[in-house]
């Protein structure tokens, strides 16, 4: 089993739609958790950090749930500047940031 | 410098020479990753280097593969007699802590 794992895609959605990845670890030292948006041919940029409580930043929430060893990140109301592929990171315990394979979102008009 | 800064951004070599890859990472950044990113793929974890500790060699796919940290700074990976599947994108990224990390733009590797 991969350390982390993502959905697969490419996930196709209409602008304003919502849309969800989910990532899961198996690791449960796990410490620290990111979601990073990647643009083809560009390298990854950091999109938000995921903290216990959930966090929100605009039209973006990522969530963390400890017990089901997953991580989650919604858009809302997709516009067509969101499509790039989006990874999710975690960081193994001893310091080790592991990427999933990415999920390809395409938002059309 | 204000980012993480990756050279060459583009190395074409022959099959069977050495290269070196170089990363600048950002001024007062303690950890320094290298990943490597296939056409199409995920991002491969190849090394960690976290201050003064040992680094984490445990993604290096081969013994053809080497990094080094000088200073805490400046890094160099070293591929040794080249193969065709050693073409890929090779990241650099640094972090202080564990707030994120940032990326440079990377040294696209094409062996012929």
């Amino acid at each position: 089993r991969k350390e982390v794992e993502q959905d697969p895609g490419p996930f196709n959605v209409p602008e304003g739609a919502t849309v969800a990845f989910n990532c899961t670890y198996s690791n449960s030292a796990s410490q620290s958790f990111f979601w990073y948006r990647q643009d083809c041919r560009k390298e990854p940029k950091l999109l938000m950090s995921v903290y216990s409580s959930g966090n929100e930043d605009g039209r973006f929430t990522a969530q963390l749930n400890r017990a089901s060893q997953y991580i989650s990140l919604l858009i809302r109301d997709s516009k067509l500047s969101d499509s790039a592929t989006y990874l999710c990171a975690v960081n193994i315990a001893g310091g080790k940031l592991i990427f999933g394979q990415g999920t390809e979102l395409s938002v059309k008009p | 410098g204000a980012g993480v800064s990756q050279s060459p951004s583009n190395k074409v070599t022959e099959k069977g020479k050495d290269v070196e890859l170089r990363c600048d990472p950002i001024s007062g950044h303690t950890a320094l990753y290298w990943y490597r990113q296939s056409l199409g793929q995920g991002l491969e974890f190849l090394i960690y280097f976290q201050g003064n500790s040992a680094p984490d060699k445990s993604g290096l796919p081969s013994d053809r593969f080497s990094a080094e940290r000088t200073g805490g700074s400046v890094s160099t990976l070293t591929i040794q007699r080249t193969q065709q599947e050693d073409s890929a994108v090779y990241l650099c990224a640094s972090s202080l802590g564990r707030r994120g990390y940032t990326f440079g733009s990377g040294t696209r590797l094409t062996v012929v």
